[in-house]
């Protein structure tokens, strides 16, 4: 199958720093990608579309001027967490549909585990 | 608004037959999928139904009915490495997953 890469697997930052995670899509182009946020034992929230050649579209309560999203090229999507707090804490996945294949089966990424002191 | 219901947990012992239902509410159905989730790990694909019916793939099956907005995942022969979080996901507009709240299954020698 499709696969996705996510790079860094985690990362640790100091409060008010940015930290900026990828999303590669490895052996297929992706001109949409989908940015989740997941919190301990909770479910995966969706938080924005990333398209290629346009605007990132958020989900309702995700503050775009805080997770900034840019989808450089037909395989990459990164998501830059500004200003990060504690509060910010949480595993970040990102996934790719398959368009080109089995167009309902979404690839998703290892996840970033973000902590934030 | 959008809701998924599924149950938060169960228990199952090795060998049995287990099943996951999940009942959603939502706008823009094309369909629904199943992942499951092991700890500190991302969801993996399990099955898709765009359709009703029943689908088949090795030891999982799952059901829709979109008539009833509703179906299930369906695991035989449970083996203890099938310990996990299980999520359905409605498919929206776009490409969209919409997951449930997941279910953790414990499988128990």
């Amino acid at each position: 199958g499709a696969v996705v890469s996510q790079h860094p697997s985690w990362v640790i930052c100091k409060s008010g720093t940015s930290v900026k995670i990828e999303c590669r899509s490895l052996d297929f182009q992706a001109t949409t990608m989908f940015w989740y946020r997941q919190f301990p034992k909770q479910s995966l929230m969706l938080m924005a579309t990333s398209n290629e050649g346009s605007k990132a579209t958020y989900e309702q309560g995700v503050e775009k001027d805080k997770f900034l999203i840019n989808h450089a090229s037909l395989t990459l999507s990164t998501l830059t967490v500004t200003s990060a707090h504690p509060e910010d804490s949480s595993f970040y996945i990102c996934s790719a549909p398959d368009w080109g294949g089995r167009g309902d089966t979404q690839y998703f990424g290892p996840g970033t585990r973000l902590t934030v002191l | 608004g959008q809701s998924l219901e599924q149950p938060s947990e169960v228990t199952a012992v090795e060998g049995a037959i287990v099943q996951i239902n999940c009942t959603y509410q939502t706008s823009g159905f094309y369909g629904l999928s199943w992942y499951q989730q092991h700890d500190g790990g991302a969801p993996t694909f399990l099955s898709y139904n765009g359709l009703d019916g029943l689908e088949e793939t090795g030891r999982f099956s799952s059901f829709l009915s979109r008539s009833d907005s509703y179906g299930y995942l369906l695991l035989q022969e449970l083996q203890m490495k099938d310990s996990a979080s299980y999520f359905c996901a409605v498919h929206n507009q776009g490409g969209k997953l919409i997951f449930g709240q997941g279910t953790e299954l414990s499988v128990k020698p």
